[in-house]
């Protein structure tokens, strides 16, 4: 069965500092996506990255930035220079594909990291 | 604006009381789902559905039914609520990928957060 772990259960670090958030993934599947997403105070799920099992470049987005690698079934979330806006809890997640059969598997995520930006 | 609405926001009902928390999407995505989310649980499915009438169990599906009447409705059902009922629910919406075996990108509605007492 598929499964995310996230290791860390809260983060905290002052404002500026370098951040980095785990995901370690299990699935059975070749092709599977990779999500992040990011749960502000205000409670709303906001999406962040989604990669694909045959897309192993790191991609990076302003402050934000991903590694992915199969080797080691990791897909982790690194924030450069933290400001206390990108305090939230922040979730991982899997989708797979069904090799046959009806239907479409939801979302498996991750219990989440409460990252805490201290000014 | 592509959005995911979800009504209401915030509902506190009690025990046994029939209560529906609608969701419409308006991108045209075939895939729609429910999630709860309880604290040191992360969000688990609830149900799911691939199309108008074509609709399916997650993974706690247990006290709760769903329609799919129209595409862009996908409506939550709660016949007889329960204490263990209370938690934060999201719809999500996706276009449907690889012939329908895999979802594009979900994206989530604003969250209802439900207590039933």
């Amino acid at each position: 069965a598929q499964k995310v772990t996230q290791a860390q259960t809260e983060i905290s670090v002052v404002e500026k500092e370098d951040v980095t958030l785990d995901c370690v993934y299990e699935t059975r599947d070749t092709t599977y996506y990779l999500f992040w997403y990011k749960q502000p105070p205000s409670g709303e799920l906001v999406f962040l990255i989604r990669r694909n099992s045959f897309d192993e470049q790191n991609e990076i987005s302003g402050r934000y930035s991903w590694n992915f690698q199969k080797s080691t079934s990791s897909f982790n979330f690194t924030i450069t220079a933290s400001q206390v806006v990108d305090s939230a809890v922040y979730f991982c997640a899997l989708s797979e594909t069904r090799a046959t059969g009806g239907g479409a598997d939801g979302l498996t995520f991750g219990k989440g990291t409460h990252l805490i930006i201290q000014p | 604006e592509a959005q995911v609405t979800q009504n209401p926001r915030y509902l506190i009902t009690v025990t046994g009381k029939k209560l529906t928390v609608t969701c419409s999407q308006n991108m045209n995505h075939e895939y729609m789902s429910w999630y709860r989310q309880d604290p040191g649980l992360g969000l688990r499915q609830i149900y799911y559905s691939m199309n108008v009438e074509v609709t399916d169990k997650g993974d706690v599906p247990e006290g709760y039914k769903v329609s799919r009447k129209e595409k862009r409705n996908f409506p939550l059902i709660l016949e007889s609520p329960s204490p263990n009922q209370t938690s934060l629910y999201f719809c999500a919406s996706s276009l449907l990928l690889t012939s329908g075996r895999s979802t594009d990108t979900q994206y989530f509605g604003p969250g209802t957060r439900l207590t039933v007492l």
